[in-house]
């Protein structure tokens, strides 16, 4: 299967807007998933098909897709979005988790 | 609402077989969602262990397996007890991880992609040591 990439780490200031990236193949044609993690909690998925939030996430996390990428965007980022973030995709009846992403903000 | 539970051994010898079962409560494992389990070894990454549905009818049951594990998965429904078994044969070091069990977002006839949606329902995972 094909992988998915995030870069390991990626921090922001309070209040600034953060653009969290997934790559691999084809992710622009595809339904991406997006999870937060914080430490030992179970994932809460905040994305889901194109760009659909499940009720409770906040309107400042958004998902976005081109080529072979795909994107959360989270707008006026808060202390609590300090958390882990993966991104997850079909390909060919493999599901794929992304390698993951801490989000500090500083 | 929904909740799953998971459980099973906390320690596994090398080369045995890992089985963990996920209660589910507020649904039935057969109604329209598939399930699925989902692992991550300490301070790793999610890693997807494999989805399945079966409805209740002889005629559609299907699973999907992450092809890296699929030589030693099983997974199963047990209408009886309401809940999803996953079995792991030859286990080592390797397979120590937190194991989830997990709901997705949207029931079979309102998604509208390929396979199944998102994970949206999760247990609140239970740790799996393989050790001697």
């Amino acid at each position: 299967s094909d992988e998915i990439t995030q870069p390991p780490s990626v921090s922001v200031s309070p209040g600034q807007t953060v653009n969290l990236v997934c790559s691999g193949h084809e992710l622009g044609t595809k339904y991406v998933f997006w999870y937060q993690q914080k430490p030992g909690r179970s994932p809460v998925l905040v994305i889901h098909q194109h760009n659909r939030r499940p009720s409770g996430i906040p309107e400042r996390f958004s998902g976005s897709r081109s080529g072979n990428t795909a994107t959360l965007t989270i707008s006026g980022t808060q202390a609590i979005d300090e958390a882990d973030y993966y991104c997850q995709a079909w390909d060919s009846g493999i599901l794929v988790f992304g390698g993951g992403t801490k989000l500090t903000v500083l | 609402q929904v909740q799953l539970q998971e459980s099973g051994p906390r320690l596994v010898r090398p080369s045995e077989t890992l089985s963990l079962t996920c209660g589910v409560s507020g649904d039935s494992v057969n109604s329209d969602y598939y399930w699925g389990w989902i692992r991550q070894p300490p301070g790793k990454a999610l890693e997807w262990v494999g989805s399945i549905y079966d409805n209740g009818s002889s005629y559609y049951r299907r699973t999907y397996y992450n092809p890296s594990l699929k030589s030693r998965l099983t997974m199963s429904v047990d209408t009886s007890k309401n809940q999803v078994s996953l079995k792991l044969s030859s286990v080592s070091a390797a397979d120590t991880a937190v194991y989830y069990c997990a709901r997705p977002k949207t029931t079979q006839r309102e998604y509208s992609g390929r396979y199944h949606d998102a994970f949206d329902v999760w247990g609140q995972g239970t740790m799996v040591t393989v050790s001697s």
